[in-house]
Formats: structure tokens, sequence, C-alpha cells
């Protein structure tokens, strides 16, 4: 079955970088795109990063562009949120998903890592 | 502020149904496929509709999907206690070249 097992979450201070990993397996990785989507505690989805399934093309939200980078390691069924300058306003539950035919698309989530950017 | 309008909460008595609605634009919805998300409480999302109206392997047919210019619609019939949770509809926008998310609707059953 698939799953997606995120990694790499914890308390940082603002300014500082984060690497979120995102352990993928019972599936073939390089056919998908995949995504990173966060939540805040009691708050809604919001949507931050999509790679597509050759990592050739990015997106990103507004409000992480120029910080974070998605990135995949296809040999390691890997994917990556490389996250710099943190904010306060980027603690979140971040979770790992696998798309599908549709940008819009999620069909598989991670549990979800917690990032804290706290002073 | 989300892209896509949801309405923050609805109810309904076991057994009846429910519909959830998800307003948003010429841009995303009216241009792209819907999917909805079903999130319980203290779990990550699960995947509940794709491209309006499919359905997943494993999930009832008392969900069901639609989707009509600038809005979608989820169905809940026959509902249950086990069905309380918040319900999530996305689509990419293809101005923004973004996936967009609506806030959210909490279903309660009573």
């Amino acid at each position: 079955q698939v799953q997606l097992v995120e990694s790499g979450g914890g308390v940082v201070q603002p300014g500082r970088s984060l690497r979120l990993s995102c352990a993928a397996s019972g599936f073939t990785f390089i056919s998908y795109p995949m995504h990173w989507v966060r939540q805040t505690p009691g708050r809604g989805l919001e949507w931050v990063a999509l790679i597509s399934y050759d990592g050739r093309n990015t997106y990103y939200a507004d409000s992480v562009k120029g910080r974070f980078t998605i990135s995949r390691d296809d040999s390691k069924s890997t994917l990556y949120l490389q996250m710099n300058s943190l904010r306060p306003e980027d603690t979140a539950l971040y979770y790992c998903a696998r798309g599908g035919s549709w940008f819009g698309e999620f069909h598989h989530w991670g549990q979800g890592i917690l990032v804290t950017v706290s002073s | 502020q989300s892209v896509l309008t949801q309405s923050p909460s609805v109810s309904a008595a076991p057994g009846q149904k429910v519909t959830i609605s998800c307003s948003g634009s010429s841009s995303n919805i009216g241009k792209n496929y819907v999917s909805w998300y079903q999130q319980l409480p203290g779990t990550a999302p699960k995947f509940l509709i794709y491209e309006d109206k499919k359905r997943p392997s494993g999930i009832p047919d008392r969900f069901s999907g639609s989707r009509s210019g600038t809005s979608a619609t989820l169905d809940i019939t026959g509902l249950q206690t086990g069905d309380e949770a918040h319900y999530y509809c996305g689509v990419w926008d293809s101005s923004l070249n973004v996936v967009v998310f609506g806030g959210g609707t909490k279903l309660t059953v009573l």
C-alpha cells in the first residue's frame, strides 16, 4: 500500500532553515507529481508547493515563493522541502501528498510533520 | 481568506442527506476538475472525490460530487456519525498557477 512518511520537522528560530523529507513507498514514485500542503492547528489546508513527475516543473504558493524549494530524488523515492528564511507564520503541520492526473488532486497523504518557528 | 468559498458548517441528522458547496471563479472551478477531501479529527485528509464526481476505490457511493459553472458540490446521503469531519474542496487555478483550497466545511451529524 502507498506510504508517505515525513521527517525533519521541529522547532526553529525565525530566519533559520529547515529541510523536510518525505519517504515514499508502495507506488512507482517517478510516475507521479508530488506536493507539500500545510495546515495551521485549527485552521484549513494551505497548498505549499508542487513538483512534476519528472522534476522539470515546480510551482509555489506566493507565501513561500523565493524562500522554499521543492525537490525530489527518484533514486531514493524521496520528496524534499527546503525551507529558508522561516517566519512564525510558517508554523504548521506539513503534509506530503502524492498527486494524480491533474495538478489539483491529492491521492494519498502522509501523517504530517510539525514545524514550529519561534524564538 | 480562501480563494474557494465554502460554508463554515453544516449539520443534519443520521440517515439524512447534506450538500456542501464550493464556490470559485472562471480560472479555477470554471476551468479545472474539482476534488474533495475528508478530514476526520486528528487525522490527515483523505481523498474523497476527484475529477468532479469520481470516487477512489473504497469510497462508498453515499458520497457524490458535481460541478456546474464556477461551483461544485459534495453530496453525502445516509449520514452516519462517522461522517463528522471537515470537508475541503480543492482545484488548480490556471491563472495563478497554484492549487487552491476552500476554507473547509465542518459537518456535524446530530
